[in-house]
């Protein structure tokens, strides 16, 4: 089974350049997290979506960064324009919650992309 | 006061050694507990859930204190292998908010 995707596997990008990160969840997962982590902050919840439709995207640094999720099947984290700070590693998860009242399965992680903006 | 607070270490240990690792969380509705191990430049994976009778999965024991609010893990003949960074992770209620602590950096020596 293919597990959670992630690309690209490494971004270098200028500052004030816009940004995209692309994920495709496990197959039948209904949740999908972004997470992002740095040595200073380790693993930071960004937004989360449970059936396509954001939950709490309260760990949302600032209004650059936006984050959609069109179908199951994939999700996209925007920075627009990109900062030096932005630098770290961006992580996606899903896992097969059915429902806001069941109980918590395990987060699948994909491999990250590795955010570098100059 | 961070919602999950772990001893980021290292800790530095030799083979066959017994090392734990404390975890403690700030929201008393937190409801599922877990560890992830994650390696050097890779992505978390799931280590093993903490239940509130404590649990155990060979080597590794986990261990939930409700009133304290906090978790252990117990790494009994350590190995090589097992030298990562060991994150503590905590749920909110409905199980979605998922918090992970810094972690904890394990150094298993020859």
């Amino acid at each position: 089974d293919a597990g959670v995707i992630q690309s690209p596997r490494h971004e270098v990008t200028e500052m004030g350049q816009e940004v995209t990160l692309r994920c495709k969840p496990i197959s039948g997962h209904n949740s999908l997290f972004w997470y992002r982590q740095t040595m200073m902050r380790g693993l930071e919840l960004l937004i989360y979506f449970n059936n396509n439709v954001p939950i709490d995207d309260s760990g949302m640094p600032e209004d650059r960064f936006s984050a959609k999720m069109p179908n199951a099947s994939f999700s996209t984290l925007k920075i627009q324009p990109s900062e030096p700070r932005d630098s770290a590693v961006y992580f996606c998860a899903s896992s097969g919650l059915r429902d806001l009242s069941a109980t918590n399965e395990k987060l699948f992680f994909g491999s990250g992309t590795q955010l570098s903006v100059l | 006061r961070k919602e999950v607070e772990q001893d980021p270490g290292p800790f530095n240990v030799p083979e066959g050694a017994t090392v734990a690792f404390n975890c403690t969380y700030s929201n008393s509705a937190s409801q599922s507990f877990f560890w992830y191990r994650q390696d050097c430049r890779k992505e978390p994976k799931l280590l093993m859930s903490v239940y509130s009778s404590g649990n155990e999965d060979g080597r590794f024991t986990a261990q939930l204190n409700r009133a304290s609010q906090y978790i252990s893990l117990l790494i009994r003949d350590s190995k090589l292998s097992d030298s990562a960074t060991y994150l503590c992770v905590v749920n909110g209620a409905g199980g979605f908010k998922t918090i992970f602590g810094a972690g904890t950096r394990l150094f298993v020596k020859a």
